[in-house]
């Protein structure tokens, strides 16, 4: 199925840091979803995107839709150790006739204390 | 809120025999539900979208009499693995959105192992 380009596919961080991790789409989205999941759970949604250019913040995170409303990021500000998971975009195509999303590729975090 | 729940969290089961996987949403109404499936280091991949009510959508690609969906329920789903497979060993997660919302929320998943 298809899927969204995300980056970088990992990153090694030290406790403190901030973390930058983008995702992009060769077509048009409507929607852009970011996502935490931990080992054997389920993804758990952080943030929600809904019209070009929105930038919103969750606690530490921040993310945007970008203006060309093919790719968007999120931002993590002075990680910490649970912060440690993957990290997920979703999107929904402009124009889709139902609520699929699609998926990227994923970004491992690992934060060292 | 939006709370997702599904059963079994995990199950083996022997090669040739049914699996039930149930997805509920616990909170909210769910007029849509969503079936993925993860293999390790990997993505979610979409296998069916079920509306409540009606038959299940099936992603291209995953057998609909193999994978048997129902969606009863406004609050529940359930996935079916039919005559399984070792190569159908994986971690099934559902999602779920209530009317008119993108958000999907999603279960705790499902791993199964078959022998």
């Amino acid at each position: 199925g298809q899927q969204l380009n995300q980056s970088p596919q990992s990153m090694f961080i030290q406790e403190g840091e901030d973390v930058s991790m983008n995702c992009t789409s060769s077509s048009i989205f409507n929607t852009w979803l970011w996502y935490k999941q931990d080992p054997g759970e389920g993804p758990v949604l952080l943030i929600a995107l809904y019209k070009a250019g929105e930038l919103t913040s969750n606690g530490r995170l921040t993310a945007q839709f970008g203006i060309t409303r093919k790719d968007s990021f999120l931002n993590i500000s002075a990680s910490i150790p649970s912060d440690v998971g993957i990290y997920f975009c979703a999107g929904r195509e402009w124009g889709g006739a139902t609520n699929k999303l699609i998926f990227g590729t994923g970004t491992l975090l690992a934060v060292q204390p | 809120g939006a709370v997702v729940s599904q059963h079994p969290s995990w199950v083996i089961c022997k090669s040739g025999t049914s699996v039930k996987i149930e997805c509920r949403s616990l909170d909210f109404q769910a007029t849509t539900m969503f079936w993925y499936r993860q293999f390790p280091k990997q993505s979610l991949m979409l296998m069916a979208t079920s509306n409540e009510g009606s038959k299940a959508t099936y992603e291209q690609g995953v057998e609909k009499d193999k994978f048997l969906i129902n969606h009863a329920s406004l609050t529940l789903s359930t996935l079916t693995v039919t005559s399984a497979h070792p190569e159908d060993s994986s971690f099934y997660i559902c999602s779920a959105s209530d009317r008119g919302g993108y958000e999907q929320y999603f279960g705790p998943g499902t791993r199964l192992t078959v022998t």
